[in-house]
């Protein structure tokens, strides 16, 4: 089975731009989860995405956004871009049963300059 | 937002040597996941943990689930140069929302 696949690698913006981030889970995984990391808070949940709809929601402010579509991919999207959202943004999947087991892409390092 | 206490931040050890890191919480978890990361990559799944108790392992590595369903550790036997990357445990309250601990850097000395 191919794994999580997250596109682009790396991505340099300018301050005040808008940036899309994609990610396609792992074959026959429904669901996906979307996190930032940064040096200095960590891992930090945004969202997730079940059967196209938001599930879950962390607390990030509204200029950070998703969806899903019908073939489980999903998108992330951030706007008006500020140099504290450099860091890097990490796709997860799992098939959202009872028992959580999620898997990780390689992230999207975004720039923001 | 919330996050694990995982310990210690970081550990230099020499190769061979027996490692062991844990994370704890105020807040009770249905589900532990231990991974590694290496750098510039995504985190890597290493074990996962659904019963209070439960203790699995996998190759080298062992995991427990804390009775209290507030903790877990990982024990690394036998270290070897590839083992180096930095650990992160994560707690699923079940809604497929993971928390996750602050990092264990290993480092190890051949």
């Amino acid at each position: 089975k191919a794994g999580v696949t997250q596109t682009p690698r790396y991505l340099i913006k300018t301050r005040g731009q808008q940036v899309t981030l994609s990610c396609s889970p792992i074959s026959g995984h429904r669901s996906v989860s979307w996190y930032q990391q940064t040096p200095g808070q960590g891992l930090q949940f945004l969202f997730e995405y079940f059967s196209e709809t938001q599930r879950n929601k962390g607390n990030f402010p509204g200029r950070f956004s998703g969806r899903q579509f019908s073939n489980s991919r999903s998108e992330m999207n951030v706007s008006t871009l500020e140099l504290g959202d450099s860091a890097l943004y990490l796709c997860a999947s799992s098939e959202r049963t009872l028992n959580t087991e999620a898997f990780f892409g390689q992230g999207t390092r975004l720039t923001v300059v | 937002g919330q996050q694990l206490n995982q310990s210690p931040q970081s550990m230099f050890i020499q190769e061979g040597e027996d490692v062991s890191m844990n994370c704890t919480s105020s807040s009770i978890f249905n589900t532990w996941l231990w991974y590694k990361q290496d750098p510039g990559e995504g985190p890597v799944l290493l074990i996962a943990l659904y019963k209070a108790g439960e203790l699995t392992s996998n190759g080298r590595l062992t995991a427990q689930f804390g009775i209290t369903r507030k903790d877990s550790f990982l024990n690394i036997s036998a270290s070897i140069p590839s083992d180096v990357g930095i650990y992160f445990c994560a707690g699923d309250q079940g809604a497929q929302k993971l928390v996750f601990g602050q990092g264990t850097r290993l480092t190890i000395n051949p």
